[in-house]
């Protein structure tokens, strides 16, 4: 069965400073690697996704993912983080089962 | 505007009682899902359609039975409330037949409390 696991609980940045969140995925085959963010009462919107090709993927609001096959990691980047990326991150994927499996999230906390 | 929109954002109730909660998409997709998301954020699918027909029924007590009417909507009906159904229910949406690269569309969430 396919699985993520995102390490970090919480993290917290100053804003002007890069972040870097973690995601590892377990799965036989290359899975489809999704980046969603959840505003403090919204719902998910996705940030980027990643099916193939150039494993550097870049998507909204300034954040870029890199896929490592041999690391089985999918970890989102933002050079320069804006207080209004506080949020929770979930890093999902989806396989054969065509559903999407979810990371546990990243709290991401900005400091002034 | 286009998007997946749910009905109520907040409901809270009784245990014990019956409650619904609706969503409709207008994005034109084949697929609806209905997720539960838990006290710890964690993020989990409870039921998928497409064009009306169930295909994902992950193991979820019978007390919840999702309904589509047409392919636009996706309802959520739990009967006999219970405390541990407290959470917040995402309705989302995808383009296509259940394709495995298919961006899912999410709704604003319902947070339901059960007292």
């Amino acid at each position: 069965a396919q699985s993520v696991t995102q390490p970090d609980i919480h993290i917290t940045v100053s804003e002007g400073a890069s972040l870097e969140l973690r995601c590892n995925y377990s799965y036989g085959a290359t899975p489809y690697l999704f980046w969603y963010v959840q505003s403090p009462g919204q719902g998910l919107q996705l940030l980027l996704k990643y099916f193939s090709g150039d494993t550097l993927v870049q998507g909204i609001k300034g954040f870029e993912a890199e896929f490592k096959r041999s690391q089985s990691s999918f970890n989102l980047r933002k050079p320069s983080v804006h207080w209004s990326d506080a949020a929770e991150y979930f890093c999902a994927s989806s396989g054969s089962a065509r559903q999407l499996t979810f990371g546990s999230g990243t709290q991401l906390t900005v400091l002034p | 505007d286009t998007a997946v929109s749910q009905t109520p954002k907040y409901l809270v109730t009784q245990m014990g009682n019956d409650k619904s909660i609706k969503c409709e998409q207008n994005l034109g997709h084949d697929t609806m899902y209905w997720y539960k998301q838990d006290s710890k954020k964690f993020l989990k699918i409870m039921f998928s359609y497409n064009n009306k027909e169930l295909i994902i029924n992950e193991t979820v007590p019978n007390r919840f039975s999702p309904k589509s009417p047409d392919k636009a909507h996706l309802n959520l009906h739990i009967n006999s409330l219970e405390l541990g159904d407290s959470a917040v229910y995402f309705c989302a949406s995808s383009p296509r037949a259940h394709k495995s690269y298919n961006e899912q569309f999410f709704g604003p969430g319902t947070r339901l409390t059960v007292l």
